[in-house]
């Protein structure tokens, strides 16, 4: 069982839909990050959360410390939101990662 | 203020041959990690250095594979004797400070390794 699992693996959504991806972790951290992968290879830093809820534009990222949970969510998603979205936990000193959510979103 | 500059872009090499892949942390930053995206798998983390030193190295391969991070110039990702399961794409990121609950990394915009 990996360290980290994403769910769902793959999204598909309507422009306009709300958009929730998962993520689960089973490893004590210091941190969760969540990334973004453009279609061109570029990752891209979108929260790092210790505790709590962040809010970015139409992103918003949660974590569940106790429950060992977080969410991303995207509001009013739009085409250039289609990217592969990473979970990243750290303990220590290394980020471990899942294994990412691909989601596209159509017109 | 440049974020993280990872070079070349694209490498091609032969089996056997070396891959040097570089990369320049941003301005003020003094941690560096390397990490490996094989073809359709998520990103694995390789080694953590700071300036002149490995802080931990626990992903990388055994053999063939070595990471300096020299007190000036760029972080540098070495791999001897390349074979063909080497080509992938590998991602340097930076931080300031290393503190694990507070330090954002940054990546740069990844090396893609093929191996012919």
């Amino acid at each position: 069982k990996n360290e980290v699992e994403q769910s769902p693996q793959n999204l598909t959504a309507q422009e306009g839909e709300f958009i929730t991806i998962n993520c689960s972790y089973s490893v004590g951290i210091s941190a969760l990050h969540w990334l973004q992968q453009h279609p061109g290879g570029g990752i891209v830093s979108l929260f790092m959360l210790s505790s709590g809820k962040k809010k970015h534009g139409r992103l918003i990222a949660t974590i569940n410390i106790q429950e060992k949970h977080s969410s991303l969510h995207i509001t009013a998603s739009h085409p250039r939101d289609s990217a592969v979205y990473i979970c990243a936990v750290r303990g220590t000193d290394k980020l471990i990662f899942g294994t990412g959510t691909r989601l596209q979103v159509f017109p | 203020n440049a974020g993280v500059m990872q070079n070349p872009r694209h490498l091609v090499r032969r089996r056997g041959q070396e891959a040097r892949l570089r990369c320049s942390p941003m301005k003020g930053h003094s941690h560096v990690y390397w990490y490996r995206q094989l073809p359709e798998e998520g990103l694995k983390f390789m080694v953590y250095l700071q300036k002149e030193n490995i802080i931990d190295e626990s992903g990388m391969p055994k053999e063939r594979f070595s990471a300096e991070f020299p007190k000036e110039g760029p972080s540098i990702l070495r791999i001897q004797q390349v074979v063909r399961g080497d080509s992938a794409a590998y991602f340097c990121a930076s931080s300031r400070t290393g503190t694990p609950s507070t330090d954002t990394q940054y990546f740069g915009p990844g090396t893609r390794l093929t191996v012919l």
